[in-house]
């Protein structure tokens, strides 16, 4: 059974840091999608990465895909309380199945 | 955009009572699903919608049904609540399933904080 481990599981850091979250699998990802989740709130989409070595960026946060498909970093800079919130990256198995894994529950103290 | 909508936003229930969660997208996506979220469980898939039409099992279905009344609409049945069920579920829609992959988001409503005594 595949599945996706998320490190660290809580972070709270002062606002102005930088910051790295991971998702990880034994096996090969097909494409990984990161969502953020405010409380009370359902998770929203920030980004899919599909190609082995792939970068992508959306505004201060940045995305990495593995070379081999089996990890995907998510990178902060310059962190604002508005970061706040559980980051959860999600893949689909072999059966066919959208899973999630555990998140990633970050706090931006200011 | 109401986007996905789930009623109630609250339940609490007795153990053995039964229950429908509602849900209802306005994006004319094709695809639906349901997941629960537990404390440090993260999201769990229960069963979804690929199409109007058709209903496939996910993760964890035992104890649950679904219908997907139409293309808007995709029901979350309890027959016999549990403590176990205790959860926060969430309702999720996407043009196509397949495409999941590609980049195509899945939509979330807000969820239903659902306690089982």
């Amino acid at each position: 059974t595949q599945l996706l481990k998320q490190s660290p599981q809580f972070l709270s850091i002062q606002e102005g840091e930088n910051l790295t979250v991971y998702c990880n699998s034994s096996s090969v990802f097909s494409s990984l999608q990161w969502y953020r989740q405010e409380p009370g709130e359902g998770p929203v989409l920030l980004v899919t990465v599909v190609t082995g070595g792939e970068v992508k960026k959306l505004k201060r946060l940045t995305f990495q895909f593995g070379d081999a498909r089996k990890d995907s970093s998510l990178h902060i800079t310059a962190a604002q309380p508005g970061d706040t919130g559980l980051y959860l990256c999600a893949s689909m198995n072999r059966d066919d199945k959208i899973i999630f894994g555990k998140g990633t529950r970050l706090h931006i103290l200011p | 955009n109401a986007g996905v909508t789930q009623t109630p936003k609250f339940q609490v229930l007795k153990t053995g009572q039964s229950m429908t969660l509602q849900c209802a997208q306005d994006m004319n996506h094709n695809s639906m699903y349901w997941y629960r979220q537990d404390p440090g469980m993260g999201l769990r898939l229960i069963y979804y919608s690929a199409s109007e039409g058709t209903t496939d099992k996910g993760e964890v279905p035992n104890g649950y049904n679904v219908s997907r009344l139409n293309k808007r609409e995709f029901s979350l049945r309890l027959e016999s609540a549990a403590p176990s069920q205790t959860s926060v579920y969430f309702c999720a829609s996407s043009e196509f399933r397949q495409d999941w992959g590609m980049g195509q988001p899945q939509h979330f409503g807000d969820g239903t904080r659902l306690s089982i005594l």
